[in-house]
């Protein structure tokens, strides 16, 4: 059955240090978005991402995030300086539409910022 | 602003006991979701509700949606002990691909 697959599952990095998170959807997906859960507390909205356009985006979803689609099957999140707070669960998920159709999580990228 | 809010946070049951999990949301949606997450895991869909009056079942769980009263209900059938995760609710707005979750349910099934 096809899923959602992220890389790496861990990954710890000083504060300042950019990080880039990596997520290959489901192939015939099309809608794409990133979600954080901080430890012990409920997952939050990042953004989505449409037709390699960003279609939504939360208030957290602030200047130091990207998101790309830099090839046919990657879908990349990007910190640029990483911040304590920033520590976290990193989940992608993908659907197939936008309408009806629910949404497929990858097992998630823990990030560690000392 | 849209928001999510569960009841209740912690749940702690017996096995073979029923229970309800409520969800209720502050704007007009058209689509709510069921995941439940185990400890240091990725979440599981569950349920897709659409419409009003919504009602879907799988094994000992059954959930539904009434959007005039803006609730959704996760009702636990003779609970087990495999059934101890966290149930998190998950509402969408219309034409919106920006999903709100509730706080979430941490159920733990005693024998």
């Amino acid at each position: 059955e096809p899923e959602v697959t992220q890389t790496p599952s861990h990954q710890v990095t000083q504060m300042g240090q950019e990080v880039i998170l990596r997520c290959v959807p489901i192939s015939n997906h099309l809608y794409f978005y990133w979600y954080r859960q901080i430890l012990g507390q409920k997952v939050e909205f990042l953004v989505s991402f449409y037709n390699n356009e960003i279609s939504e985006k939360s208030e957290i979803f602030d200047d130091q995030f990207s998101v790309e689609r830099p090839d046919g099957s990657n879908f990349t999140l990007k910190i640029r300086s990483t911040k304590l707070e920033d520590s976290a669960m990193y989940f992608c998920a993908s659907s197939e539409f936008q309408q009806s159709n629910e949404q497929f999580f990858g097992p998630g990228t823990r990030l560690t910022v000392l | 602003e849209l928001k999510v809010e569960q009841n209740p946070l912690f749940l702690s049951m017996q096995e073979g006991k029923n229970y309800t999990i409520y969800c209720n949301y502050s704007t007009t949606s058209d689509r709510l979701y069921w995941y439940r997450q185990d400890p240091g895991k990725s979440l599981e869909s569950l349920f897709v509700l659409l419409s009003n009056g919504a009602v879907k079942q799988e094994g000992r769980l059954m959930a539904s949606l009434d959007t005039k009263a803006r609730l959704s209900t996760l009702h636990i059938t003779a609970a087990v002990h495999d059934l101890s995760a966290t149930y998190f609710c998950a509402v969408v707005l219309y034409n919106n691909n920006d999903m709100r979750f509730g706080a979430g349910t941490r159920l733990t099934v005693k024998p």
